[in-house]
């Protein structure tokens, strides 16, 4: 079974710290990707990966930034932790093809910063 | 540029069909898919369309794809409330010729089957 791993399911930080979300494929997939996912706002990507230490500006980087320093982990670092990055975080990875390719999600980590 | 829209919430009756439909702006989409996803959980891949197709049938899944007109659309026959969930539609989008790709989601439809 293809496992897509995040390192907490919650987490509450306080305003102004420095967050890590940690997630690990065992797939061997090259693309790996960040969400936030919001009410009414679906899935949004903050980044992606497409090889180890590559990395791609998303549709909302700011306030973010990623590394990639091995390929089956993928972290997503809040800088200066704020309220209005309380929210749901998924990871995904997936496979590099040139046909159909299936994302494989992460059970999600529910960030609350207050 | 890159969007997808959908309608937020769909409620049906247990037993009819459920019919959920997506825009989207990227006429160079080569696959379109459709995203479950349960209370508490991850998304997972419920189906595709390759560009190409018109219809795909899986099961009590149908899905229609109009490419002039952009407009995706996955049918539920027979809907159980086991398929209460949050469907989402996602195209996929080539980000380099090496065969990277990106997915793009819609916000999203809630699916409600009350009896």
């Amino acid at each position: 079974d293809v496992k897509v791993t995040q390192s907490s399911r919650y987490l509450v930080k306080r305003t102004g710290e420095k967050v890590f979300l940690e997630c690990v494929q065992d797939m061997d997939h090259e693309n790996m990707f960040w969400y936030r996912q919001d009410p009414g706002l679906g899935l949004r990507l903050i980044y992606f990966s497409y090889d180890v230490k590559m990395k791609e500006k998303g549709d909302i980087p700011e306030g973010y930034s990623v590394s990639r320093e091995k390929k089956e982990r993928f972290s997503l670092i809040l800088e200066s932790a704020s309220t209005n990055q309380t929210s749901m975080y998924l990871c995904a990875s997936s496979l590099s093809t040139g046909g159909a390719t299936e994302a494989f999600f992460g059970q999600g980590t529910r960030l609350t910063v207050v | 540029g890159e969007d997808v829209e959908q309608s937020l919430f769909l409620s049906v009756r247990e037993g009819d069909s459920s019919v959920i439909n997506c825009t989207y702006t990227d006429s160079s989409s080569t696959y379109l898919y459709w995203y479950k996803q349960e209370p508490g959980a991850g998304l997972q891949l419920l189906t595709y369309i390759f560009s190409n197709m018109d219809m795909k049938q899986d099961q009590r899944l149908t899905v229609l794809l109009n490419k002039k007109d952009k407009h995706l659309s996955l049918r539920i026959a027979d809907t159980q409330t086991g398929d209460s969930a949050i469907y989402f539609c996602a195209e996929s989008i080539s980000f380099f010729s090496g065969g990277y790709n990106k997915l793009i989601f819609g916000a999203g439809t809630r699916l409600a089957v009350h009896p």
